[in-house]
C-alpha cells in the first residue's frame, strides 16, 4: 500500500503568518490528493481536491499544490479560526489512506 | 442540503460485531458518481479509511480490515451500513460516514463514538 506522511506533525504560528504543511506519498498518486480541516469534536471538512482545487466556500487564503509524490497546503495569512488539525488523503486507489495529520495552533 | 447521520450502539463487547447505519437525507443515495464510505478515528488519533459502497452494491474495502468488514446499501431506505466483526479494544473509535466523489469526501456525518468493552 502507498504510505502517506505529513510534516510537521504540529506547528505553532502567529496570526498573519504564512503556514505550509507538506504531504508525501510513498509512490506517485498523480494529483489524486485531498486536504481536510478538522476542528476539535467536529467531522473533517474538505478544503482542497485534486491537489489544488479549492472547494466552494473555502477562504482563498488556503491553497494547495503538488503532483506525483509531494504536495503542500499553504495558509497565506493564518487566522484564529484556522486552529485545527489538517489531513491529506490519497484517493487514486484503494485504500484511500489519510496522512497522520498536522496540528496547527496559534 | 445533503445530510448524513450515523446510528447504532455506542458499546460493543469484545469479539462481537459492531453494526452502524448511515441515513442519508436531502438527496438520493443512487447518484452514479458517488461511493458511500466509512471512516474511523480512535480517540486522540488520526483518520482511517474503512471502506465504501456504491448504490449498485459494489464495494471497496481497506485490505487491513477486509476480512472483518461488510458494507451494504439499502436503496429503499436511503441508507448504508457497516458491520465489523470480532472487535477488540483497538476498534474503539468515532465512526464517520461520508459521501465520496471524484474529489474526496465532500459530505460527512457528525460521527458516532463506539466503545469496545466488556
Amino acid at each position: 500500500d502507498v504510505q502517506m506522511t505529513q510534516s510537521p506533525s504540529s506547528l505553532s504560528a502567529s496570526v498573519g503568518d504564512r503556514v505550509t504543511i507538506t504531504c508525501r506519498a510513498s509512490l506517485g498518486i498523480n494529483n489524486y490528493l485531498a486536504w481536510y480541516q478538522q476542528k476539535p469534536a467536529n467531522a473533517p471538512k474538505l478544503l482542497i481536491s485534486a491537489a489544488s482545487t479549492l472547494q466552494s466556500g473555502v477562504p482563498s487564503r488556503f491553497s494547495g499544490s503538488g503532483s506525483g509524490t509531494d504536495f503542500t497546503l499553504t495558509i497565506s495569512s493564518l487566522q484564529p479560526e484556522d486552529v485545527a488539525t489538517y489531513y491529506c488523503q490519497k484517493y487514486d486507489s484503494v485504500p484511500r489512506t489519510f496522512g497522520p495529520g498536522t496540528k496547527v495552533d496559534i | 442540503q445533503l445530510q448524513l447521520q450515523e446510528s447504532g450502539p455506542g458499546l460493543v463487547r469484545p469479539s462481537e460485531t459492531l453494526s452502524l447505519t448511515c441515513t442519508v437525507s436531502g438527496g438520493s443515495i443512487t447518484g452514479t458518481t458517488y461511493y458511500w464510505g466509512w471512516i474511523r478515528q480512535p480517540p486522540g488519533k488520526g483518520l482511517e479509511w474503512i471502506g465504501a459502497v456504491h448504490y449498485s452494491g459494489s464495494t471497496q474495502y481497506n485490505p487491513a480490515l477486509k476480512s472483518r468488514i461488510i458494507i451494504l446499501v439499502d436503496r429503499s431506505k436511503n441508507q448504508f451500513s457497516l458491520k465489523l466483526s470480532s472487535v477488540t479494544a483497538a476498534d474503539t473509535a468515532v465512526y464517520f460516514c461520508g459521501r465520496e466523489n471524484v474529489a474526496g469526501i465532500d459530505y460527512w456525518g457528525q460521527g458516532a463514538l463506539v466503545a469496545v468493552s466488556s
